[in-house]
C-alpha cells in the first residue's frame, strides 16, 4: 500500500526567510501528488499538483514542489514566507488512476514576524 | 460559484442520537467524499460515491451511512453517535474518480462533538 511521509510534524520560519516542507512518498508507480493548505478553521484548499509534465510544479501563492523520482521526494517550498502563509500542509498521493487519496499527517507551518 | 458546501458548521450530539451531516456541490462533479480529520491522523475516508446511485465503503465505515441523493448531493449519516464519532468531517467532490491527476475539492468542513 502506498504511503506518504511529512518529515517533519512542525517547521517555523522567520517572515521573509524561505520555507522548505518534506514530503516522501512510496508509490512504486508513478505517482499523482498534491499539496493542500488548511488554514485554521478552514477546510483544504489545493496548493499544487503533479501531472508528470513537468518535475518542477508552480503553486498558488508563491509555492512551488519539485517532484525527484530517484529521491521518491515531493518537497514544497517558497522563497519567502508570508504571516498568511501560517497553516497545515498535507502532502497527498492519489496512486496511479486510484480514488483514494493517502493523506501524510501534516506540517504545521509558524511564522514568526 | 460556491463550489463545496455543508452544512451544519458545528454540531453536539449526546451519545445515542443520531444525525444527518448534508453536502452539496455546484461543479457538476460526478464523485463526492465523505472523509474524517483526527489530530494527528491526515484525514480518512468514511465512503465515497464514484457517480450518482453508487456508494462504497472507504477506509473507516464503520458507524456511518451514506446517500447519494442525485448528482449534487451526498449525506452523511450517524445512526447512533459515539463519543470516537468526535471529529472534522470533510466533504469532497471530483470530476471522476479514477482518473489520473483527478483533483478533489473540499467543503468548509463539520465540527461534531459527541458527548
Amino acid at each position: 500500500a502506498q504511503s506518504v511521509t511529512q518529515l517533519d510534524s512542525h517547521v517555523s520560519v522567520s517572515e521573509g526567510t524561505p520555507v522548505l516542507l518534506r514530503c516522501n512518498y512510496s508509490s512504486s508507480y508513478s505517482p499523482s501528488l498534491f499539496w493542500y493548505v488548511q488554514h485554521p478553521n478552514k477546510g483544504l484548499q489545493l496548493l499544487l499538483k503533479y501531472t508528470s509534465a513537468a518535475t518542477l510544479v508552480k503553486g498558488i501563492n508563491g509555492f512551488e514542489a519539485e517532484f525527484k523520482k530517484s529521491e521518491t521526494s515531493f518537497h514544497l517550498t517558497k522563497p519567502s514566507a508570508h504571516m498568511s502563509d501560517a497553516a497545515e500542509y498535507f502532502c497527498v498521493d492519489s496512486g496511479a488512476g486510484s480514488y483514494q487519496l493517502t493523506f501524510g499527517k501534516g506540517t504545521k507551518l509558524s511564522v514568526i514576524p | 460559484n460556491a463550489g463545496v458546501t455543508q452544512t451544519p458548521k458545528f454540531q453536539v450530539l449526546k451519545t445515542g442520537q443520531s444525525m444527518t451531516l448534508q453536502c452539496a456541490q455546484d461543479m457538476n462533479h460526478n464523485s463526492m467524499y465523505w472523509y474524517r480529520q483526527d489530530p494527528g491522523m491526515g484525514l480518512r475516508l468514511i465512503y465515497y460515491s464514484a457517480s450518482e446511485g453508487t456508494t462504497d465503503k472507504g477506509e473507516v465505515p464503520n458507524g456511518y451511512n451514506v446517500s447519494r441523493l442525485n448528482k449534487r448531493e451526498f449525506s452523511l449519516r450517524l445512526e447512533s453517535a459515539a463519543p470516537s464519532q468526535t471529529s472534522v468531517y470533510f466533504c469532497a467532490s471530483s470530476e471522476a474518480m479514477g482518473t489520473p491527476q483527478d483533483t478533489q475539492y473540499f467543503g468548509p468542513g463539520t465540527r461534531l462533538t459527541v458527548l
